[in-house]
């Protein structure tokens, strides 16, 4: 059990330029979780998937967002035409199934500047 | 709505003393709670859950929480704390009749004095 992993840690971009995040999740974990995090809070829901399917997107996660689950494993998360205030963590976590532990990733540090 | 309210930014305790961390809850039906770790630039830490049963939970690193239904509350505890227990703690509720995500509340910033 390798645990969650998340790629690159850290990022800085300038506004307008587009990113893309990885997030590799425990091996056999079905459900897949995207949060972010601004300094000071804690973390806010983005969207998860069950296997490839994407179930569910926040309000938060606007038209400049899109994630994608090829396949059930991996997962990024790309955001376009960055906007200082996408600066935040955004941390993905995985679970077994319904209503087991959610295990969190190390995270993705995005600075804009 | 499913919610939870850590009302403390920050807690201070020399090392050695217990401490609390406080997190109440607000949800509909029975609630699946949930106590994370956070220690600087990094991701968060699972200590512990409730779901059902002992109202007293034990998780890693020697913590605790108790579950009170009256008071809905789920409050964090560890009987002697170590200066490297300082870190942030966010208490969770899972919000199982929608999407299943956590709901986090804004942290606890605790502080453990030599």
């Amino acid at each position: 059990d390798t645990g969650v992993s998340q790629d690159p840690r850290h990022k800085i971009t300038k506004r307008g330029q587009n990113v893309t995040f990885r997030c590799d999740p425990i091996s056999e974990h079905n459900r897949l979780y995207w949060y972010r995090q601004t300094l000071g809070q804690g973390p806010e829901f983005l969207t998860y998937f069950q296997n490839e399917a994407q179930l569910e997107k926040s309000r938060l996660l606007s038209d400049r967002f899109s994630a994608e689950r090829p396949k059930g494993s991996f997962s990024t998360l790309e955001i376009q035409r960055t906007e200082q205030g996408d600066s935040a963590m955004y941390l993905c976590a995985s679970s077994l199934a319904v209503k087991e532990t959610q295990y969190f990733g190390p995270g993705t540090r995005l600075l804009v500047l | 709505a499913q919610s939870v309210a850590q009302p403390e930014d920050q807690v201070n305790v020399a090392e050695g003393n217990p401490l609390t961390v406080k997190c109440t809850y607000s949800v509909s039906g029975n609630p699946y709670l949930f106590w994370y770790v956070q220690y600087p630039n990094r991701g968060l830490q699972f200590l512990l859950k409730y779901i059902t049963g002992d109202n007293l939970v034990k998780g890693s690193y020697g913590f605790e929480a108790e579950f009170n239904k009256s008071q809905t509350s789920f409050h964090l505890k560890k009987p002697s704390a170590l200066v490297s227990d300082s870190a942030l703690y966010f208490c969770a509720v899972r919000d199982l009749y929608n999407t299943d995500k956590l709901i986090f509340g804004t942290g606890t910033r605790l502080q453990v004095f030599p």
